[in-house]
Parts: C-alpha cells; sequence; structure tokens
C-alpha cells in the first residue's frame, strides 16, 4: 500500500513549456486533490475532484488544467510554464469529500 | 473568508523542551481544525484532529485543545526530540455549498530542536 505517489519528484522547465504532474493513490479513495505551496503562503488548492468523472476549480486554478483519468490518477497540466508556476505541488486524496485528506511527497517545479 | 494565523518561525528548542506552536483562525460556522506535519522532503502528514468545540486532539505525544471562545488551536508536547524537527501546518476544515471539503492551511511553523 504506497498510499498517494507523485511523479516526477523534481523538474526544471523553461518558460512556455508544458509538462504534466502524475499522481496516483492506491487507498480506493474517491476525491482527489492539487495543491501548489509556497514561502509564507502555506498551501492553496488549485483544483480537485470531488469523484471520479468530476473536477472543480479551487482557490488558484489559473495557468493549470486537470484530468480524472479514473478512480486512481489524477493529473495536473502547465500548458505554458511561467516562472510564476514555481513552486511545490502536492496531490492529496480523501474516501469522500467530507474525510481527511492524505498527501503525496510532493514534486518540485522550478521554470526558469 | 476563512484563514489561519500561526507564526512562521523558526522555532529552536533544545531536547526536552516544552513546545507551543499558536494557532488562531477565523471561519464562518464550526469548522474541523487540523495539524499536519511535513518532515523534510516529505509530504504533509496528519498529526492530529479535533471536529468540535472542546475536543481534544492528541498523538504521538502532541496535543491540541479545540477552543472555540478563543477561536484557537495551539500545538503542545511536552518533551520534543530531535526526530520532532519539521514544518508544522494548522488547517482548518468548512464545506462548501456543493458539499465538497474547503481546507484552509496556516502558512507553516518551522520547528528545529537541537540535541
Amino acid at each position: 500500500n504506497a498510499g498517494v505517489t507523485q511523479t516526477p519528484k523534481f523538474q526544471v522547465l523553461k518558460t512556455g513549456q508544458s509538462m504534466t504532474l502524475q499522481c496516483a493513490q492506491d487507498m480506493n479513495h474517491n476525491s482527489m486533490y492539487w495543491y501548489r505551496q509556497d514561502p509564507g503562503m502555506g498551501l492553496r488548492l488549485i483544483y480537485y475532484s470531488a469523484s471520479e468523472g468530476t473536477t472543480d476549480k479551487g482557490e488558484v486554478p489559473n495557468g493549470y488544467n486537470v484530468s480524472r483519468l479514473n478512480k486512481r490518477e489524477f493529473s495536473l497540466r502547465l500548458e505554458s510554464a511561467a516562472p510564476s508556476q514555481t513552486s511545490v505541488y502536492f496531490c492529496a486524496s480523501s474516501w469522500d469529500s467530507q474525510e481527511t485528506q492524505y498527501f503525496g511527497p510532493g514534486t518540485r517545479l522550478l521554470v526558469l | 473568508g476563512n484563514s489561519v494565523t500561526q507564526m512562521e518561525g523558526p522555532v529552536t528548542l533544545s531536547e526536552e523542551a516544552f513546545l507551543t506552536i499558536n494557532c488562531t483562525y477565523t471561519a464562518t460556522g464550526y469548522p474541523s481544525l487540523f495539524w499536519y506535519v511535513q518532515y523534510p522532503g516529505e509530504g504533509l502528514q496528519l498529526l492530529l484532529k479535533a471536529t468540535k468545540a472542546d475536543d481534544k486532539g492528541s498523538n504521538k505525544g502532541f496535543e491540541a485543545t479545540y477552543r472555540k471562545e478563543t477561536t484557537s488551536f495551539h500545538l503542545e508536547k511536552g518533551s520534543v526530540q530531535v526526530s520532532d524537527s519539521a514544518v508544522y501546518f494548522c488547517a482548518l476544515r468548512m464545506f462548501g455549498s456543493g458539499g465538497y471539503q474547503k481546507v484552509t492551511f496556516g502558512i507553516g511553523t518551522k520547528l528545529q530542536v537541537i540535541p
């Protein structure tokens, strides 16, 4: 039981490049979330998926898209990376939209 | 809107010292309250939680009491160890109109415990 896994662990992009951050959970959770963590700002919700087949915007969705590929996987895509998207990205999941969230180890992204 | 306030730190303590990390919140309604811990290079782990006023959450020697009258959820531990060095996040959870949970995090407090 690996919990929540994220790939890659670290990535460097040039401005304008695109990439997809992958997240998978093996806990049979229905809800999944993407956060970004920036110094002095705590974690901010980018997008979430309350259940398979649904996605909704969080606090800071601009510049991102998501796909809930199936119950296990929830990916985050940056179509045209900007330096302001330099951050640590965390994926989380919960049994349903009301239960405690469990976090992955994070992806550190640097946009030059 | 909802908010969580905690000091950024770092808080530096000697081993076996008493720890308090203050957390206060503002929210409309009755949130659940959480402490998460993040060890270096890892994701956030749930440390403890409390879902209603006067509840006390506890885990691994840490405890926090949900104080509605002072809107606080301070984290305490009687005797810290070097292995407790980490960043601690206070968070509150409310539910949005669609039934989904909205979690608001504080900025995190870095704790350094020296031998």
